[in-house]
């Protein structure tokens, strides 16, 4: 049984661009929640996806946006990047039916300058 | 407000010792509270979670005891040993509520001395 994993690991962007991440849940796991890490602070709820549709978000803009694939697996879309969006942005998985219990992957790094 | 309020910020215990963290929360239809650990430059790994219906969950050397009338938890780790040095989170979420995500404290740096 594989964990969660994410892609890339690292990224560095320029103010103005745009930047696409992405997740595979973790094996038996139906729902995706997306979440930012600032640096020294916790995480904090971007969206959820379930059945490849958004079914709750965050205090986030409408610039990130994401989307959930048949086999799962997860993508967090970010537009018109500034330099707060530098953080730590994580994937969590959960079982079907229990949406509370959520693992974690790696995160990926995300640099703005 | 949701708000999860977590203390200390920081905190050393030597080896063998007992780490306390406190967390208190504001939301009464939270019904699930985690635990998660983190190392530098890794993702949270949930390291042990209650409900509201026990007053106390062990499991190991990490104990999570829960006051729900004063909407209150904390997580103990007993005999502390330095490969616990790391950031904790606690957590809680309505599991029943949609899907608001986790309402995550600040965190609370440890660090076990040898």
């Amino acid at each position: 049984e594989t964990g969660v994993t994410q892609s890339p690991t690292h990224l560095i962007k320029t103010r103005g661009q745009q930047v696409t991440l992405r997740c595979s849940s973790q094996s038996g796991h139906n729902t995706v929640s997306w979440y930012q890490q600032a640096l020294g602070q916790g995480p904090q709820f971007i969206f959820q996806y379930y059945r490849e549709e958004e079914n709750g978000r965050g205090n986030f803009p409408p610039r990130f946006s994401g989307l959930q694939f048949p086999n799962y697996s997860s993508e967090l879309n970010v537009n018109a990047l500034e330099l707060d969006d530098s953080a730590l942005y994580l994937c969590a998985s959960s079982f079907p039916g229990t949406q509370e219990t959520q693992y974690f992957g790696p995160g990926t790094r995300l640099l703005v300058l | 407000q949701q708000q999860v309020k977590q203390s200390p910020q920081s905190l050393i215990v030597q080896k063998g010792g007992i780490s306390i963290i406190n967390c208190a929360y504001e939301n009464t239809a939270f019904d699930y509270f985690p635990w998660y650990q983190q190392f530098p430059g890794k993702g949270p790994a949930l390291l042990i979670a209650i409900r509201p219906d026990v007053s106390e969950k062990k499991e190991g050397r990490f104990t999570i005891s829960f006051n729900k009338s004063a909407k209150q938890f904390s997580l103990h780790i007993m005999d502390s040993q330095p490969g616990d040095s790391a950031t904790y989170f606690c957590a809680a979420i309505h599991s029943g509520g949609g899907a608001d995500g986790l309402t995550f404290g600040k965190g609370t740096h440890l660090i076990i001395q040898p």
